[in-house]
């Protein structure tokens, strides 16, 4: 079935280092792919998204190229911030109307200044 | 403003008893979910509808029920026959069609007396 894979945290930086989260997945059919953030104690933000292969989602400075190849989706941001501490989540969407989401486990991410 | 709320948002429940979470949105969404999170699995699919009256299963729907009377509620009902139920509730809707993003509420935590 349907899953998505993401690297193993906790991931601890400090501030202004570069971040990697990597994220994998396997799917039939033509996948939408996102990536959600959690800060503690709250529910899940959109962060971004793609919809079709070679797609580059981008946000707040994080972003994400859907790449069919690798069937991957790796989350990056240039320059972290102690504020950017939280918990990412993968997730995909098959193209059927109304299926619910398949996540990953989540990577906490602990910045420090 | 638009969004999903959930209440209440802590929850304490009594060895066999009921307890209903409730999740409404003014979004204009077809589509509500539940999911169940727990630390370090990630988010489970509990429960989803795409239109009123009517729902499906999801990966872990035993001990849980729910209703869809009005497009804008969605309440789950944690049974006593769940026998793990302390867990982060997160209640989602989407509009139905592809690659549209799912919203969440800001969830619910349940916890055993």
């Amino acid at each position: 079935g349907d899953s998505v894979t993401q690297m193993e945290g906790p991931v601890t930086l400090s501030e202004e280092a570069f971040l990697t989260i990597n994220c994998t997945y396997t799917a039939t059919g033509y996948p939408s792919l996102f990536w959600y953030v959690q800060y503690p104690g709250e529910g899940l933000q959109l962060l971004l998204k793609a919809t079709k292969a070679d797609d580059k989602g981008s946000n707040k400075g994080f972003e994400a190229t859907y790449r069919k190849e690798t069937t991957s989706f790796h989350l990056e941001k240039g320059s972290v911030q102690v504020s950017d501490s939280a918990v990412y989540f993968c997730a995909l969407s098959v193209t059927q109307a109304g299926t619910a989401l398949i996540f990953g486990k989540g990577t906490t991410l602990s910045v420090s200044s | 403003d638009g969004g999903i709320t959930q209440s209440p948002k802590y929850l304490f429940r009594k060895e066999g008893q009921n307890v209903t979470l409730s999740c409404e949105q003014n979004l204009n969404h077809d589509a509500m979910y539940w999911y169940r999170q727990d630390p370090g699995q990630g988010l489970r699919l509990i429960y989803y509808s795409q239109i009123v009256n009517d729902f499906q299963k999801g990966d872990i729907a035993e001990g849980y029920s729910v209703s869809r009377e009005k497009k804008e509620s969605f309440p789950l009902t944690v049974t006593s026959a769940q026998k793990n139920p302390t867990a982060f509730y997160l209640c989602a809707s989407t509009l139905l069609g592809s690659n549209q993003p799912q919203h969440f509420g800001d969830g619910t935590r349940l916890s055993i007396l």
